[in-house]
């Protein structure tokens, strides 16, 4: 069965700019979720989506937001990039919204602001 | 504000030998914990967990040692491989799928 996938994997932007994320999760997980990864930070959770619902966020600012499509397929966006954005961008997928559940990671899209 | 943490952010052990991985938390409410390796240019993936009610778990060469009135829990790996070299995050729940997780452990394993 297909893991989680996330697109685009790499990604240039510069500061000002806006950057859309997609994941599309595992088939039958309703749930999935949004980490940022930097050095020395640590996964960061940003956001959780529960079908079609935020159903819990982050400490991040508003610039950075997100949505759930029918089909589970989640993108999250961040406008007007700062450098500080750079990072890895980790979608986890799982069955329920429960926390003893499994988390189920994509391979992640690595943003560079420049 | 971190409520949980790796404090060693690095681990080399020779191969055959004991790698003890450490995560400390704050929050006396955590039920619940976990521990996911990532390889380089790969997502996290789930090696094993264990529920505030015990105090050991126990799945093949991976044991996961809890102490709650110290808020710590240790990750052993014997005998170690270098197919365990990776980073090693320690989590906790939050809300929902909501997790916090440690900065991580780089572990290599020296053949």
């Amino acid at each position: 069965k297909a893991g989680v996938t996330q697109t685009p994997r790499y990604l240039i932007k510069t500061r000002g700019q806006q950057v859309t994320l997609s994941c599309s999760p595992i088939s039958g997980h309703r749930s999935v979720s949004w980490y940022q990864q930097t050095p020395g930070q640590g996964l960061q959770f940003l956001f959780e989506y529960f079908s079609e619902t935020q159903r819990n966020k982050g400490n991040f600012p508003g610039r950075f937001s997100g949505r759930q499509f029918s089909n589970s397929r989640s993108e999250m966006n961040v406008s007007t990039l700062e450098l500080g954005d750079s990072a890895l961008y980790l979608c986890a997928s799982s069955l329920v919204s429960r926390h003893t559940g499994e988390l189920f990671f994509g391979e992640g899209s690595r943003l560079t602001v420049l | 504000d971190q409520q949980v943490k790796q404090n060693s952010p690095s681990l080399s052990v020779q191969e055959g030998r004991i790698s003890i991985l450490n995560c400390d938390y704050t929050n006396s409410m955590f039920d619940y914990f976990l521990w996911y390796k990532k390889y380089p240019a790969e997502g996290p993936t789930f090696l094993i967990s264990i529920s505030s009610i015990k105090d050991k778990n126990e799945d093949g060469r991976f044991t996961v040692f809890l102490n709650k009135s110290a808020k710590h829990l240790s990750l052993h790996i014997v005998p170690s491989q270098p197919g365990d070299s990776a980073v090693y995050f320690c989590a906790a729940p939050g809300t929902g799928n909501q997790f916090y997780f440690g900065t991580g452990t780089s572990l290599t394993v020296i053949p």
